[in-house]
């Protein structure tokens, strides 16, 4: 089993609409949650970094993380063509600072 | 540009060579890891390292790979006698001293085997 669940299949969306977009992960010790974003041809890009379980918000980035079904989610508001890329989940215990990384979402914001 | 920062972006070696690829930390950042991304899957940890010393080398493969983070200059992947399976992109972060700090990543070097 992956130590980071990610269904990779591509989303594409309307403009304006939000995004949502889901992993689940297996190691119990995990206690730092991030998304990355990846443009092609780019390297990975940190959007959201969170500690335990809750909520965070950055502008129009809402990370949640629920370590009692260990499931992390990124919702994007208002999207625009711009967030089109490939939207990476990671998890990282404490002590251990190697990442484990979801396949990444592929996401397409129609105009 | 303070971020990280890789050579070569794109590197093409025949079957048997060796490949360097060189990383720069962020400025301020001491800590270096290497990940490797192939086609189809998610980047996958292979070392972390900091100035003069291996941490953790636990994704490395145990032959042919090797990694070092001098006192002077930046982090260094080597992979000697390249075969066909080692084309991918090779992704170094870095991050701040402390347990769990945020990791940057720069954007790559793209390994081709003829």
């Amino acid at each position: 089993q992956k130590e980071v669940e990610q269904d990779p299949g591509p989303l594409s969306v309307p403009e304006g609409a939000i995004v949502s977009l889901n992993c689940t992960y297996s190691n119990s010790a995990f206690q730092y949650f991030m998304w990355y974003r990846q443009y092609s041809r780019k390297g990975p890009e940190l959007l959201m970094y969170t500690y335990s379980s809750g909520n965070k918000e950055d502008g129009r980035f809402t990370a949640q993380v629920d370590k009692s079904s260990k499931y992390i989610s990124l919702f994007i508001r208002d999207s625009q063509p711009s967030d089109s890329a490939t939207y990476l989940c990671a998890s990282g215990g404490y002590g251990n600072n190697r990442l484990a990384f979801g396949k990444g979402n592929q996401v397409v914001v129609i105009p | 540009n303070a971020g990280v920062m890789q050579n070569p972006r794109h590197l093409v070696r025949r079957r048997g060579q060796e490949a360097r690829l060189r990383c720069s930390p962020m400025k301020g950042h001491s800590h270096v890891y290497w990940y490797r991304q192939l086609p189809e899957e998610g980047l996958k940890f292979m070392v972390y390292l900091q100035k003069e010393n291996i941490i953790d080398e636990s994704g490395m493969p145990k032959e042919r790979f090797s990694a070092e983070f001098p006192k002077e200059g930046p982090s260094i992947l080597r992979i000697q006698q390249v075969v066909r399976g080692d084309s991918a992109a090779y992704f170094c972060a870095s991050s701040p001293i402390g347990q769990n700090q945020p990791q940057h990543f720069g954007d790559g070097t793209r390994l081709s085997i003829l």
